[in-house]
């Protein structure tokens, strides 16, 4: 099983250009998050959602937007990157229905914003 | 995330030692998760507590849950330097909304 898939890996961008991070779960898990990581830090929530066709914010959601495009998917855009979201991101998956199950992340993707 | 706060923020202990780490919600806790990452890799799930006095344990760590206090520790016995990396504890607190702490960056000196 691939479990939680996020593209790109890696990428550079220049200020003000936009990009989208997909992400695609195969556990027929009802929510998926967007989370970043700081060096050093903690994950803060971006964005999630808690089931399919809702979207929700968290705690850092200003300068990005989200998409639940079905069930297996949900992507995060950055409309006009800024060099404070330099940044590896992450998505991650939760059955969502049953309490207490893992939450299983994705590899992660390292934006660097010029 | 301000909703729980993670304590000590870094460590260093000598190769052999015990330790703890904290974590503690202002929110009723509905589960609380322990992963460790190495730096610049990816997130190792640990364990997941969801009752209240609840213990797990993996190898030499151990995790409870306070869930009148809100409160969850994670032990490490007799660390090795293979237990360095960043330790955050996350919490599903409410409408699946699953936030972490700050993290507790862990070095291992030999």
């Amino acid at each position: 099983n691939a479990g939680v898939t996020q593209t790109p890996k890696f990428q550079v961008l220049k200020t003000g250009q936009s990009m989208t991070l997909q992400c695609a779960q195969d556990m027929n898990h009802n929510s998926m998050y967007w989370y970043r990581q700081d060096p050093g830090m903690g994950l803060r929530l971006i964005y999630y959602s808690a089931s399919e066709g809702t979207t929700d914010k968290g705690e850092v959601p200003n300068g990005y937007n989200v998409s639940r495009l079905n069930k297996r998917e949900f992507s995060l855009r950055l409309e006009s990157a800024a060099p404070s979201q330099t940044s590896v991101y992450f998505c991650a998956s939760y059955h969502g229905l049953i309490r207490g199950g893992e939450l299983f992340f994705g590899e992660g993707s390292r934006l660097t914003v010029l | 995330s301000q909703e729980l706060e993670q304590s000590p923020q870094s460590l260093i202990v000598q190769e052999g030692k015990n330790l703890t780490i904290n974590c503690t919600s202002s929110k009723t806790l509905y589960g609380l998760y322990w992963y460790k990452q190495k730096y610049g890799e990816g997130l190792i799930f640990l364990m997941m507590l969801q009752k209240g006095g609840e213990e797990k344990s993996h190898e030499k760590i151990t995790a409870k849950l306070d869930e009148k206090k809100q409160q969850s520790s994670l032990h490490i016995t007799a660390s090795q330097p293979s237990h360095a990396g960043i330790y955050l504890c996350g919490a599903d607190l409410y409408g699946n909304k699953l936030v972490f702490g700050a993290g507790t960056i862990l070095r291992v000196k030999s």
